[in-house]
C-alpha cells in the first residue's frame, strides 16, 4: 500500500528565510504526487503537482518541489518565506482511486 | 475555477440527533470524497463516491454514511451524533483518477 511521510511536524523559520517541507513516500508504481496548502480555519488549497515530464515543479505563491525516484521524495521548496506562508503543508499521493495525505507539516514563519 | 461548496461551516449538535453534511460542486467531477481532520491524525478518509449512486468506504466509515443522488452533490450523515466526531469535516471533488483534488471550506462539527 502507498504511503506518505512528513518528517516533519513543525517548522519554525524567519521571514525572508529560505524553508524546505520534507515528504517521503512509498511506492512501487508511477505516482503522481501534490502539495497542498491549508490556512486556518479553511480548506486545502492546492500548490503543485507532478504527475510526469520535468521533475522541478513550480506551484503558486512562489514555491517548488522536486520529484526524486531515487529517493522517494518530493521535498517542498520556497527560497524567501514570508510571514502570510504560516499554514499547514500536506504531502499526498495519488492511490488508485484516491489521495492518501501526509500527517502535516506546520510552518511557522516569524518576523 | 470549480468550486466545492459546503453548506455549513460550524454546527453545534447534541448527542444523539441524526446529521447531515452536505458538499456541492459545480464542475461535473466524477469523484467526491468525505474525510475528517483532527490534530496530530491529519486527514482520514470516511466515504468516496467515484460516480452517482456509488458509494465506498474509506479507511474510518464507521458511524457514519453517505448518499450520492446527484452528480453534483454528496452528503455525508451520522446517524447517530456521539461526541467522538466532533471534528473538522472536509469535501473534496475531482474530474477523475490522476487529478488533484478540490477541497470545500470545511464544517467544523461541534457534539455536545
Amino acid at each position: 500500500a502507498q504511503s506518505v511521510t512528513q518528517l516533519d511536524s513543525q517548522v519554525p523559520v524567519f521571514e525572508e528565510a529560505p524553508v524546505e517541507l520534507r515528504c517521503n513516500y512509498s511506492s512501487s508504481v508511477s505516482v503522481y504526487l501534490f502539495w497542498y496548502v491549508q490556512y486556518p480555519n479553511q480548506g486545502l488549497q492546492l500548490l503543485l503537482k507532478y504527475l510526469s515530464g520535468s521533475t522541478l515543479v513550480k506551484g503558486i505563491n512562489g514555491f517548488e518541489a522536486e520529484f526524486n525516484k531515487s529517493q522517494t521524495s518530493f521535498h517542498l521548496r520556497k527560497p524567501s518565506v514570508h510571514i502570510s506562508d504560516t499554514a499547514e503543508y500536506f504531502c499526498a499521493v495519488d492511490s488508485s482511486y484516491k489521495l492518501i495525505f501526509g500527517s502535516g507539516t506546520r510552518l511557522l514563519v516569524r518576523p | 475555477d470549480v468550486k466545492v461548496t459546503q453548506s455549513s461551516r460550524y454546527l453545534v449538535k447534541r448527542t444523539g440527533e441524526k446529521v447531515f453534511l452536505e458538499c456541492v460542486q459545480d464542475m461535473d467531477h466524477e469523484n467526491m470524497f468525505w474525510y475528517r481532520q483532527d490534530p496530530g491524525l491529519g486527514l482520514r478518509l470516511i466515504y468516496f463516491s467515484y460516480d452517482v449512486k456509488m458509494k465506498e468506504k474509506g479507511d474510518i466509515p464507521e458511524g457514519y454514511s453517505v448518499s450520492r443522488e446527484k452528480k453534483e452533490r454528496f452528503s455525508l450523515i451520522l446517524e447517530s451524533a456521539s461526541t467522538n466526531q466532533t471534528s473538522m469535516y472536509l469535501c473534496a471533488s475531482r474530474y477523475s483518477k490522476n487529478y488533484g483534488y478540490t477541497f470545500g471550506s470545511g464544517t467544523r462539527l461541534t457534539v455536545v
